[in-house]
């Protein structure tokens, strides 16, 4: 069974913090996403990773940046936290095989509150 | 940009009805559909997904539907049950990415005892 965990269920943090959102999964993927979920808006894709250092920009990475050192664990972080920011963040990771795109495995979230 | 649009944005039916949930997406070369399901609290997980060269996939009481010239795509539940009810999403992959979906807003689905 694939296993994705993030660091946090809950998180509250004060405006202005450095935040820090973590998530490692277990079935050496080479693809980690981190996810904003927020009502009525679905899945919005922040930043992802095809490899090791390989980073690339989703649709809302404005505040956002990531961090990817080893292969099997992908950082989220929010550099200076604002109330807009308040939402839950779910990481997911897949595997590409031949013939396209692969189920994504998705952490159980993390539900940061600005305040 | 693509898009995928997802409707209804609810749904209530009586248990053991069906439910048919609709999405359209933008982009002609996306070959990959799949609808994930997340149960209150849960992640979301993937039920049953189809690629572009099938027009129709089956699992048991779901299924799902794929009109390419249309471009929109269904998920059709059937003898609906309580543990149906959850937020459902479906998505589209991107063209020349092996690994970027574009998803739909969700639809959440309540089953009605």
């Amino acid at each position: 069974d694939v296993k994705v965990t993030q660091s946090s269920r809950y998180l509250v943090k004060r405006t202005g913090e450095k935040v820090f959102l973590e998530c490692v999964q277990d079935m050496d993927h080479e693809n980690m996403f981190w996810y904003r979920q927020d009502p009525g808006l679905g899945l919005r894709l922040i930043y992802f990773s095809y490899d090791v250092k390989m980073k690339e920009k989703g649709d809302i990475p404005e505040g956002y940046s990531v961090s990817r050192e080893k292969k099997e664990r992908f950082s989220l972080i929010l550099e200076s936290a604002s109330t807009n920011q308040t939402s839950m963040y779910l990481c997911a990771s897949s595997s590409p095989v031949a013939g396209g795109p692969y189920e994504q495995y998705f952490g159980p979230g993390t539900r940061l509150t600005v305040t | 940009g693509e898009n995928v649009e997802q409707h209804p944005s609810t749904l209530s039916v009586q248990e053991g009805d069906s439910a048919v949930i609709k999405c359209t997406y933008s982009d002609s070369a996306s070959n990959y559909f799949p609808w994930y399901k997340q149960e209150l609290g849960k992640r979301p997980q993937l039920i049953i997904d189809i690629r572009s060269n099938v027009g129709e996939k089956k699992d048991q009481r779901i299924a799902v539907t794929l009109n390419k010239t249309a471009k929109h795509f269904s998920l059709h539940i059937t003898e609906t049950q309580p543990e149906d009810s959850a937020v459902y999403f479906c998505a589209a992959s991107i063209e020349g990415s092996n690994y970027q979906l574009i998803w739909g807003a969700g639809t959440k689905l309540i089953i009605k005892p």
